[in-house]
């Protein structure tokens, strides 16, 4: 079947390297940013979150990284597997929007062995 | 953490039909969401559907395209009203189901083919 992610930009990284994937958030008002990974056939996966007030956060395997100053968020994933093979997207949000979550335009992980 | 059911995962319809997408979650929640993901695309919200208001709909989307019912805090249903191709999509229902800012939690969506 049809894969979500078809056209989307796609970045290679062999399994074994950090993968970075970033994301340019539209409204400075944001307050609060997630990301999220999909593979096909499946609703968005929760991966980690980061408030305004923080400049990065780690989880595992995983940091995310923002830059408010040029509305900036990147995800990186370190040491990827396989499995990390998906489509990722952001979103941000904000208390002024009544929690609606507005979402980046997703980019797409290929994990080469 | 919450599990939303979603139903039917996907289908293809006659155009000019109209198709009923339900969605269910396992607790209480305020907040459902209806999103549309169209082929190689991220996710456009369609509307917010709160129990016992009327949803709200974002800019380029209209109620009689796309009604949307919230009996109760865990049940939604999403109708795609007379078909055309162009609404051959994903469309997904999310709900908020964790405390503070976040916390969202997605349905497997539905891919539907209008022929």
């Amino acid at each position: 079947g049809e894969s979500v992610g078809l056209h989307l930009p796609t970045l290679s990284v062999q399994e074994g390297d950090n993968s970075i994937i970033n994301c340019a958030y539209s409204n400075s008002a944001s307050d609060y940013f997630i990301w999220y990974k999909q593979e096909s056939g499946k609703g968005p996966q929760f991966i980690i979150d980061i408030r305004s007030n923080m400049d990065k956060r780690q989880g595992q395997r995983v940091t995310v990284l923002l830059n408010k100053t040029v509305k900036h968020l990147s995800l990186q994933i370190a040491a990827t597997q396989p499995g990390d093979s998906a489509v990722y997207f952001c979103a941000e949000t904000s208390a002024g929007t009544a929690s609606k979550l507005t979402f980046g335009t997703g980019t797409r992980l290929q994990v080469t062995l | 953490s919450a599990v939303i059911s979603q139903k039917p995962s996907r289908d293809i319809c006659q155009r000019g039909t109209s198709l009923t997408i339900q969605c269910q979650v396992d607790s209480q929640v305020t907040m459902m969401f209806w999103y549309r993901q169209q082929p190689g695309q991220s996710l456009t919200l369609i509307a917010t559907a709160n129990q016992g208001s009327e949803a709200t709909y974002e800019s380029g989307f209209v109620i009689d395209k796309f009604p949307i019912s919230r009996p109760n805090l865990t049940f939604s249903t999403l109708t795609v009203s007379n078909m055309s191709p162009e609404d051959s999509s994903i469309y997904l229902c999310s709900a908020r189901t964790g405390g503070g800012v976040g916390g969202y939690t997605f349905g497997s969506g539905t891919r539907l083919t209008v022929v």
